[in-house]
């Protein structure tokens, strides 16, 4: 079974500073996405990044990248000049390629941005 | 604004109660699941529809169950409610069943049981 770790349950970070968040995973199969959602106070889950495990190229979206490792099974979230609209609950997702699409979430990571 | 639209947006029941929540997913979305989100358990899969059939079972109790009907909107049925059940039910959906689609939210279904 899948299982996704994510060991910092809270951070906190100076406005148009630099944040990782970090995520591990545990799985046997090869071929997988890996996810990094975000749910703010409103409580809706957005999408921010996504990686194919195939892919060698880290994802890279505006202010945010990955650092995908797929033989440490890593797969960490950098957040560059912070905003105060970025303070949310990060999570980590994993899903494996195939016919039965289980999702796994970390427990997330509280972000708080400061001014 | 993902344009997955849940109905409704908040629940209060008691226990031994029955409820269904509704879930209308983006239009052209073929793909709906159900996604648990409480304190104690964290986010958790529940069940995929796929074009009105299940695909992939997730950590979905006995006592739920779901249906994709024709117009792809989906219901999830919760029955003999117990106060483990208060949680946020998140639906989503995507294009196609695969995997390599992303999956948009709904905002939530916020589910009380008394």
């Amino acid at each position: 079974a899948q299982t996704v770790t994510q060991s910092q349950p809270e951070m906190s970070v100076q406005e148009a500073e630099t944040v990782t968040l970090s995520c591990t995973y545990d799985t046997s199969e090869n071929n997988y996405y890996l996810f990094w959602y975000k749910q703010p106070p409103s409580r809706q889950m957005i999408l921010v990044i996504r990686q194919e495990a195939y892919k060698q190229q880290n994802a890279t979206e505006n202010r945010f990248s990955v650092n995908f490792q797929k033989a440490a099974k890593s797969f960490s979230l950098k957040i560059s000049d912070s905003q105060l609209g970025d303070t949310a609950m990060y999570f980590c997702a994993f899903m494996k390629l195939g016919n039965n699409n289980d999702m796994r979430f970390g427990a997330g990571t509280r972000l708080t941005v400061k001014p | 604004d993902s344009g997955v639209t849940q109905t409704p947006k908040h629940l209060i029941t008691a226990t031994g109660q029955r409820v269904t929540l509704r879930c209308s997913p983006r239009s052209g979305d073929l793909s709906v699941y159900w996604y648990q989100q409480s304190l104690d358990q964290g986010l958790q899969f529940l069940i995929q529809y796929y074009n009105g059939e299940e695909r992939a079972k997730g950590n979905i109790l006995e006592r739920f169950s779901a249906q994709q009907f024709p117009d792809l909107h989906s219901e999830l049925n919760l029955s003999s409610l117990e106060l483990g059940d208060s949680a946020l039910y998140f639906c989503a959906s995507s294009l196609m069943w695969a995997g390599k689609e992303t999956q948009y939210f709904g905002p939530g279904t916020r589910l009380l049981v008394l």
